[in-house]
């Protein structure tokens, strides 16, 4: 089980809209990604954490945000929404003693 | 840097045929992990496979099997008598340090009934 979770599952909003897309584990794992994923398409990282009030940008550049101010949560920010941030937002997790990431459902954004 | 080619972007089968996705990557490390993800239609991905750089042993889980050379750098995913339920985008991955995972750009499998 991933025990990974995200919230909302769909979200569509108008252009210059704040939105924050959630993701929370409840076992205590260190290591969190968020990647963004158009339709079909390779996936790009574009933040991780490697614990509390650490993150790094990813490979792709993002307008997003995100913090990390406890280890279960890692949300993910978008200040001002633009239709070319539409997209699949998937987070995933790194647990203790795999190097597997476990994906949570994903978040598809539209922004109109 | 590394990287990961899936050459096969779409494939189609008809139902109960096998079919198997290839997988090529690159990489200097001399420790590393590689892995199969199946994204179906409802967007998720679904972890398949890990192998590590250091077990070459085939793997056959029920109707899925994986052939890892790395003497030609392969990590290939074989469905034997696939169904319509397999159908899905499937990922290859590679992992290097720090846990940094490069994706390939997947492959699309569509199973004709």
């Amino acid at each position: 089980e991933a025990d990974i979770y995200q919230t909302p599952r769909y979200l569509v909003i108008g252009t210059g809209k704040k939105i924050t897309l959630e993701c929370s584990q409840t076992m205590g794992h260190d290591k969190m990604y968020w990647y963004q994923q158009d339709p079909g398409m390779e996936l790009h990282l574009i933040h991780y954490s490697y614990g509390v009030n650490s993150t790094e940008k990813g490979d792709l550049s993002s307008e997003s945000t995100v913090s990390r101010i406890r280890t279960e949560h890692f949300p993910l920010t978008l200040e001002s929404a633009r239709p070319s941030h539409t997209s699949q937002y998937l987070c995933a997790r790194i647990g203790r003693r795999t190097d597997t990431q476990y994906f949570g459902p994903g978040t598809r954004l539209t922004v109109l | 840097a590394q990287k990961v080619t899936q050459a096969q972007t779409e494939i189609s089968v008809v139902e109960k045929e096998d079919v198997t996705l290839d997988c090529v990557y690159e990489t200097r490390d001399t420790t590393y992990y590689l892995f199969w993800y199946k994204q179906p239609p409802s967007g998720e991905l679904v972890f398949l496979i890990r192998r590590n750089s250091f077990d070459e042993q085939n793997e056959i889980s029920g109707r899925y099997s994986w052939n890892f050379q790395k003497s030609t750098s392969s990590f290939n995913f074989t469905i034997t008598a696939s169904q319509v339920v397999d159908s899905a985008v499937y990922f290859c991955a590679l992992g290097g340090g720090y846990q940094k995972v490069t994706f390939g750009i997947g492959t699309k499998l569509q199973v004709i009934p």
